[in-house]
């Protein structure tokens, strides 16, 4: 059974600092990994996604890598801002599947 | 980038009654969609796949006849909670993929089910 993890569960972080969102998981046969972006009480914005072929994503401020081989995937915010906060969620699609194993998210707080 | 809606986003009801929740993917047909419960602090679990003109395919451990999806369209699926409980008040959220080769899912912006 596929089981995502990541860590750290939060984060408090001046901003302008640069940081890292670790992701885990379990079962490398994925078919594609994505980050999510959760606001309080809201739905979910798809932030990022990685091919299991692939090795990194970016877009503007956002790079996310993946080494399927040992289960990990890093999503990295450049130069973050206090619009940043969220919680962050990782999230696996099984290969042959369409269906998403999520993790319990980092909840990233940026500080003015 | 594809918009998928749910209505109602936030709903109180009481022990006892059925509440229905629509998904609806507003640009693209999605012969697939997903239902997902959240509860506080805690990640998103899989309820049930919804599939356009067959049965819903539910997850171990959620009950089918409590709750209960139509796939009436391509474009509405529909999650009835029935005989809710206070235990059943929870955060919604459905998901279609929209490019079936990359299989990248569009969230709604989920329901809020208070059950009093």
């Amino acid at each position: 059974k596929q089981e995502v993890t990541q860590i750290p569960a939060a984060l408090s972080v001046p901003e302008g600092e640069n940081l890292v969102l670790n992701c885990s998981f379990t079962d490398s046969a994925i078919y594609n990994l994505q980050w999510f972006r959760q606001d309080p009480g809201k739905g979910l914005t798809s932030l990022l996604l990685i091919q299991s072929s692939q090795r990194e994503q970016t877009s503007g401020r956002l790079n996310a890598s993946l080494d399927k081989s040992s289960g990990r995937s890093t999503l990295y915010i450049a130069a973050s801002q206090p619009g940043d906060s969220a919680t962050y969620l990782c999230a696996v699609n099984q290969g042959g599947s369409e269906k998403l194993v999520f993790g319990k998210g980092t909840k990233l707080t940026v500080n003015p | 980038g594809a918009v998928v809606s749910q209505h109602p986003s936030w709903v109180i009801c009481k022990s006892g009654t059925s509440v229905k929740i629509e998904c609806r993917s507003l640009d693209f047909q999605a012969t697939t969609m997903f239902w997902y419960r959240q509860f506080p602090k805690q990640s998103l679990m899989l309820m049930a796949t919804s599939n356009e003109g067959s049965k819903a395919t539910y997850e171990q451990g959620v009950e089918k006849d409590k709750f209960l999806i139509n796939h009436a369209s391509l474009t509405l699926s529909t999650l009835t909670v029935t005989s809710a409980h206070p235990e059943d008040s929870s955060f919604y959220i459905c998901s279609a993929p929209r490019d079936m080769s990359s299989y990248e899912q569009y969230f709604g912006p989920g329901t809020r089910l208070t059950v009093t």
